[in-house]
Formats: structure tokens, sequence, C-alpha cells
């Protein structure tokens, strides 16, 4: 059974950068048939997708963040990273990584997300 | 981008009853159309794919319809476990996105 699991910084100061690691067990992020995506949660709001990366290290973005974002893989540690560069009050958030499963197209499972604060 | 629109951000509904959760799509998504439900401090998880098929593991009383612009979450008959917040999640085009979503409330 695939699990995924955030980790990093829960509070980071604004114009510095945001910096989150997902790490997978029962399965590996080199599979084909998936995407691993990072989507953030600002409390008591809905969702929003950040990007995904595929295993061949291929990239999307939500063009809201992309000149923002950077997201990465390290095959060796079966892991994928979160940057978001430049961050405001606004980027205050819980964290999710998530599987998106491309022969069905959807987010399954989700990491339990990691709350990460903006504040000086 | 695609919007996805759930018009009910909240609806009062009792143990036992009917519910239904309506979602719309800016344009077609054809059937690339999933649920998740979250509860309070948790993470989402996926009910139904594919507008209408139900994941594994998941209480028969959950289902899904609709195609194209418009689709409906149907709970046969709530369940105290059913109290949370309900999403939609279009997958036909990047960016992948959401909607506002719907709490269901005693």
């Amino acid at each position: 059974q695939v699990q995924l699991q955030e980790s990093g910084p829960g509070l980071v100061k604004p114009s510095q950068t945001l910096s989150l690691t997902c790490t997978v067990s029962g399965g590996s992020i080199s599979s084909s048939s998936y995407y691993w995506n990072w989507i953030r949660q600002p409390a008591g709001k809905g969702l929003e997708w950040i990007g995904r990366i595929y295993t061949n290290g291929n990239t999307n973005f939500n063009p809201s963040l992309k000149s923002r974002v950077i997201i990465s893989e390290d095959t060796s540690k079966n892991q994928f990273s979160l940057k978001l560069t430049s961050v405001t009050a606004a980027d205050t958030a819980v964290y999710y990584c998530a599987r998106y499963d491309s022969n069905v197209g959807c987010f399954d499972p989700w990491g339990q997300g990691t709350l990460v604060t903006v504040s000086s | 981008d695609i919007q996805m629109t759930q018009s009910q951000s909240s609806l009062s509904a009792s143990v036992g009853d009917r519910v239904t959760i309506t979602c719309r799509a800016s344009q077609t998504v054809l059937k690339f159309l999933n649920w998740y439900q979250q509860k309070p401090g948790k993470a989402p998880n996926l009910l139904i794919y594919a507008a209408s098929t139900l994941q594994s593991g998941v209480p028969s009383r959950f289902s899904g319809s609709g195609s194209g612009t418009d689709f409906t979450l149907t709970i046969s008959s709530l369940q105290p476990d059913d109290f949370a917040t309900y999403y939609c999640q279009q997958s036909y085009s990047l960016p992948l996105t959401f909607g506002g979503g719907t709490k269901v409330e005693i």
C-alpha cells in the first residue's frame, strides 16, 4: 500500500523559499503510470493544485504559481520535492503531496499534509 | 482554466437523508470528474472517479453521475460518518482544478 509523507519547515519568512519533501513508501516514484503532485489548502478554504512531476522528470505547473515553483525528484531516495520562492502570507497553507493515477485520472493516495506558515 | 463550481457551499441534513451535491464545470470535462471527501484536519479521500466509478472500499451509499459540465454526488442514506466537506475535481485538462467544496452539516 503506497503511503506519502510530507516533511519540511513549518515556518518560513516572507520573501524566502518554502521547501518541502514528500517521501513515498510502498511503491516507486519511477512507476510509469503515475504523476507526483503538490496541492495546497489555505485554512478554511479550498484546494489548489500546485504542480506535478513525472518519472522522466517532466513537470507541469499551475500557471498562477509557475514562475515561483520548482518540483524535483530524487529516485534514489524515492522522494520528490517542492520549492516555492518569494513567499508571502498568502502562501500560508496546508501543503499536501499526492499521487495522480494517469490511468483513471485522480489523486490517490494523499499525504497527511503539513502546515506551512509564512511569517516574520 | 476550467472553473469548477459547487453552488452549495454548505447544506444541512439529518442521518438517513438522501443528499445530493452538485458540481458544474465551465466547459466540458467529458467524464473526467472526481469526488473527494475531507474531514477536519485530514487529507481529502477519493470517493468516486471518472464521474461514476466507486473507489475500492467506499460504501455503496455513495454514487456519482453526470457528464459534460454537470455532475452529481449522491449519498443515499446519510450516516454520521458522512458529515464532512466534499470536493469535485476535473482531470480533463491542465491546470487540474477543484470545486470550492460543499460542507454537509447536521
